[in-house]
């Protein structure tokens, strides 16, 4: 699997934006750039997802660079809930029911 | 809004005894999922089911290890001889369409496993 780089931390102000980097220069053409998030003591939960354009849901906003080496996830107005772990994660086909596979993620704080 | 669900949310067991986590994967999915977190560690995948059959599994999930689906809801982890670093979070998963890269996985709460 291709590799991802995420800063271990950030910090963020409640109801401010958040833009979390991801950089991920081996990507291939095939990869999805997908974004998961654990809360505490929770299971991952899926956040956004996205192959070569900008992607926007309730949740939040994926903008991929043109060259696809690096994704920002953007939480529009962060709250307290959006304290987490966020993990960005490559996934291509490769013939089966494709895993995920996590990093050590970035470890959001919100302070109020 | 559908969820997965995961049981015991916590299990304690003696070293050398068999554990069975249970989990109860989103109605219509079709792509089923083992993870497992140790305390402060990544989240680690461990094996893949679809078609009631193991599609891909992890170098962690050796011989001790297997997984069932007994029924048409319930899909089951089973670890036969318990050892103290199997100790960890249990993430159930499952996801809708063709397992592939562009889908999505939904995970359950888990189960803690703690070994003594």
């Amino acid at each position: 699997d291709a590799k991802t780089t995420q800063p271990n931390s950030m910090e963020s102000n409640e109801e401010e934006p958040v833009h979390l980097p991801c950089n991920h220069s081996t990507i291939s053409g095939t990869d999805y750039i997908h974004w998961y998030r654990q809360l505490p003591s929770q299971g991952p939960e899926y956040v956004i997802h996205g192959l070569t354009s900008n992607v926007n849901n309730r949740m939040a906003s994926l903008a991929i660079a043109e060259d696809r080496k690096s994704s920002t996830l953007i939480l529009h107005r962060a709250t307290l809930r959006d304290a987490a772990v966020y993990y960005c994660i490559l996934r291509r086909y490769q013939g089966g029911s494709e895993k995920l596979v996590f990093g050590k993620g970035t470890k959001l704080t919100v302070n109020p | 809004e559908p969820e997965v669900t995961q049981t015991p949310s916590h299990q304690v067991t003696q070293m050398g005894q068999e554990v069975i986590l249970r989990c109860v994967p989103i109605s219509n999915h079709l792509y089923f999922y083992w993870y497992r977190q140790i305390l402060g560690q990544k989240v680690e995948f461990l094996v893949s089911f679809y078609n009631n059959e193991i599609s891909e599994k992890s170098e962690i999930f050796d011989d001790q290890f297997s997984v069932e689906r007994p029924d048409g809801s319930n899909f089951t982890l089973k670890i036969r001889s318990t050892k103290l670093e199997d100790s960890a979070m249990y993430f159930c998963a499952s996801s809708e369409r063709t397992g592939g890269p562009g889908d999505t996985q939904y995970f359950g709460p888990g189960t803690r496993l703690t070994v003594l």
